[in-house]
């Protein structure tokens, strides 16, 4: 049982926009910075936003993110087949002391 | 380019040791806290354990308290899991990951699989 609760699955067709919810608690997101990963299986997890809604450099602005109280979510725009891996939030947790993520995300472009 | 590689990975029997090494590159490795993240076959990411630049601090999972031991060597840009006591359920890919203090978890590496197996 993952400490940030996410859908397990999302799909949506190739142009549409989806959005991947996150949610936890005072510790956690609601104190704390929230991140969000890509990843592809064999592959290094890649970083798509860091403080709640920043983008590293070289992600495309296809993907953004916000937070509200112990919230977070993942929103892609202009959906693309290249898109279609897991998604994972992530945050710092000051009661545990230590990372937490969400159960992951698996997004399908239908 | 910063370059997380990490090695040491492999079968091990219940109960055995195993040592995962990270070699890190391309950035001033004494100035970030690393962590170990891992993920188990069909499951999601799980963070194991963080240690700060210094090595001042060090936290664990309670899965792995009292039986994994994070460390660094910062002059030879490298960060290391001793693992004792391994279960079944520790099975996994170990990824390690740098981060700015508490936040920023920004790079990792390809990770490196644990299998715990009679």
């Amino acid at each position: 049982q993952s400490v940030l609760t996410q859908p397990p699955s999302a799909s949506g067709t190739p142009g549409q926009r989806v959005t991947i919810s996150c949610s936890g608690s005072s510790s956690n997101i609601g104190g704390n910075y929230v991140y969000w990963y890509q990843h592809l299986p064999g592959t290094a997890p890649k970083l798509l936003i860091y403080r709640n809604n920043q983008r590293p450099s070289g992600v495309p602005d296809r993907f953004s993110g916000s937070k509200s109280g112990t919230s977070a979510s993942l929103a892609i725009s202009g959906l693309r087949s290249e898109d279609e891996a897991d998604y994972y939030c992530a945050a710092w947790d000051d009661s545990l002391r230590g990372w937490v993520f969400g159960g992951g995300t698996k997004l399908t472009v239908l | 380019e910063v370059q997380l590689v990490e090695s040491g990975g492999g079968l091990v029997q219940p109960g055995g040791s195993l040592r995962l090494s990270c070699a890190a590159s391309g950035f001033t490795f004494s100035s970030y806290s690393m962590n170990w993240v891992r993920q188990a076959p069909g499951k999601g990411l799980e963070w194991v354990s963080y240690i700060a630049p210094s090595s001042s601090t060090m936290y664990y999972a309670d899965s792995v308290k009292g039986r994994f031991t994070i460390s660094r060597d910062n002059a030879k840009n490298s960060l290391y899991l001793q693992m004792h006591s391994l279960r079944a359920e520790d099975t996994a890919v170990y990824y390690c990951a740098r981060a700015v203090g508490k936040l920023d978890l920004d790079y990792w590496g390809q990770g490196t699989l644990v299998t715990v197996s009679s």
